[in-house]
């Protein structure tokens, strides 16, 4: 285990409906990160939070919405979704981030299908 | 625009059998490189980081080298085992404004046979 649980881990949901994906870490990082991974596409960065604040949103639609209430919890609200967001969602934390020598650390990912 | 090119994409090798994946690069400014390694159904794992002055890493079987001129990587497992069937993610960090910026490679799908 890499120290950080992601839930659900699998989640089938409908176009009209909101959810909601969570992430925790243990290990005492100051930032977390949310990426998606779909089939055959690298890994592409969602959003940054460093000791709590918002610090990266790379042109991420508005119907994800992520929240960050402490360092150590991350959330992914989701609302109106499209079949083209079907994907595998990685939550990582690292000591900071802005330094890539900080290895970040992944949890094992929501696999969420829209139908 | 910064890219990670991995080759080849996927590869079916037999238990016991040495394997090398590539990875190439147009990341600048280089600051490291990092190997992945992603189960199915998981998050991917460090397995190897490399910086600017480093040609080459060792992590039990796996050995890492970076070529920072021509800007290529290798990871090279020996004698492999059913559980080395993977993904294998080159990561590269580059220096930006503000902290360090990562760039994903798609990944090489090592699947190993008996």
């Amino acid at each position: 285990e890499t120290g950080v649980t992601q839930t659900p881990r699998h989640l089938v949901m409908g176009m009209t409906n909101k959810k909601s994906l969570k992430c925790e870490q243990h290990l005492g990082h100051n930032a977390m990160y949310w990426y998606k991974q779909s089939a055959k596409k690298p890994l592409e960065l969602m959003f940054v939070y460093n000791f709590k604040e918002q610090t990266e949103n790379n042109s991420v639609p508005s119907r994800f919405s992520p929240e960050c209430p402490n360092s150590s919890h991350l959330f992914l609200h989701l609302h109106t979704l499209q079949p083209e967001d079907s994907a595998l969602y990685l939550c990582a934390s690292s000591r900071r981030s802005g330094s890539g020598g900080n290895e970040q650390f992944f949890g094992p990912g929501t696999r969420l299908t829209v139908l | 625009k910064n890219q990670v090119e991995q080759s080849p994409q996927s590869l079916i090798i037999l238990e016991g059998k040495n394997c090398t994946l590539q990875c190439n690069y147009t990341v600048s400014p280089f600051s490291n490189l990092r190997w992945y390694k992603q189960d199915t159904g998981r998050g991917p794992v460090s397995l190897t980081i490399m910086t600017f002055s480093e040609n080459t890493k060792s992590n039990g079987r796996y050995t890492a080298t970076l070529d920072a001129d021509t800007k290529q990587s290798s990871l090279h497992i020996t004698a492999s085992q059913l559980s080395d069937s993977a993904s294998y993610i080159c990561v590269v960090s580059e220096i930006a404004g503000g902290g360090n910026k990562l760039t994903f490679g798609t990944g090489t799908q090592l699947k190993v046979e008996l």
